[in-house]
């Protein structure tokens, strides 16, 4: 089956870096996708890789490593607007999206 | 550009009603999705389509149906409505099926069933 793992929540500190974990096992790989979610609100897309190595956005980076079925979303600088739930979606052979449940992000002052 | 939207934003049914939940987009996209998101749970694909007059099953499509008669509005359907489909329900759409082509997704629709 298809499966994506992210955890379930994760806390830190306003200012400081976080890295959130993903891994995945899908029929076939065409990109791995990053999204932010607000509670009670839509997604948003936030990155996407599809080869091997670091994308880097502002204050997001995104990693991915094909041959070990893992990515990362790095969250820099971290301010209380970045509490939010971060889901990670692999795109599979049939070019539709399998989605992780998410990882719910709660920032401290 | 108003995007994706989505009408009804919160809905209660009574077992056994039907609905429509409605989705249009302004950015002449071909591809349009329906999602439901449960908690605790990744989104699921229920239908999509790739264009006027295409649909086609995703993961979870029963107790559904869809048509996409133009580009721009893809409704979605409940017949004999169950508790099960008590979630909150997304509309997406996309430039592509395939690449770096995001989705943009719509506010949702909150739908309870009792």
């Amino acid at each position: 089956g298809q499966n994506i793992d992210q955890p379930t929540e994760m806390t830190a500190t306003e200012g400081a870096i976080v890295q959130i974990n993903c891994t995945y096992q899908t029929s076939g790989f065409n990109g791995l996708f990053w999204y932010q979610q607000h509670a009670g609100e839509a997604p948003t897309f936030l990155s996407y890789n599809v080869l091997d190595g670091l994308e880097e956005k502002g204050r997001f980076s995104s990693f991915l490593s094909r041959s070990k079925g893992y990515s990362y979303l790095l969250l820099k600088e971290l301010q209380m607007k970045d509490s939010a739930s971060y889901l990670c979606a692999v795109m599979d052979s049939n070019y539709q999206l399998i989605w992780g449940a998410g990882t719910k992000l709660i920032i401290k002052p | 550009n108003a995007g994706v939207t989505q009408t009804p934003k919160f809905r209660i049914l009574k077992i056994g009603q039907s609905m429509t939940l409605q989705c249009t987009q302004d950015m002449n996209h071909n591809y349009m999705y329906w999602y439901r998101q449960d908690p605790g749970m990744g989104l699921k694909l229920i239908y999509y389509s790739v264009g006027a007059g295409i649909t086609d099953k995703g993961e979870v499509p029963n107790g559904y149906n869809v048509s996409r008669s133009t580009t721009e509005d893809f409704p979605l359907r409940l017949e004999l409505a169950a508790p099960s489909q008590t979630s909150v329900y997304f509309c997406a759409s996309s430039y592509s099926l395939a690449g770096s082509y995001e989705q943009y997704f719509g506010p949702g629709t909150r739908l309870t069933v009792t």
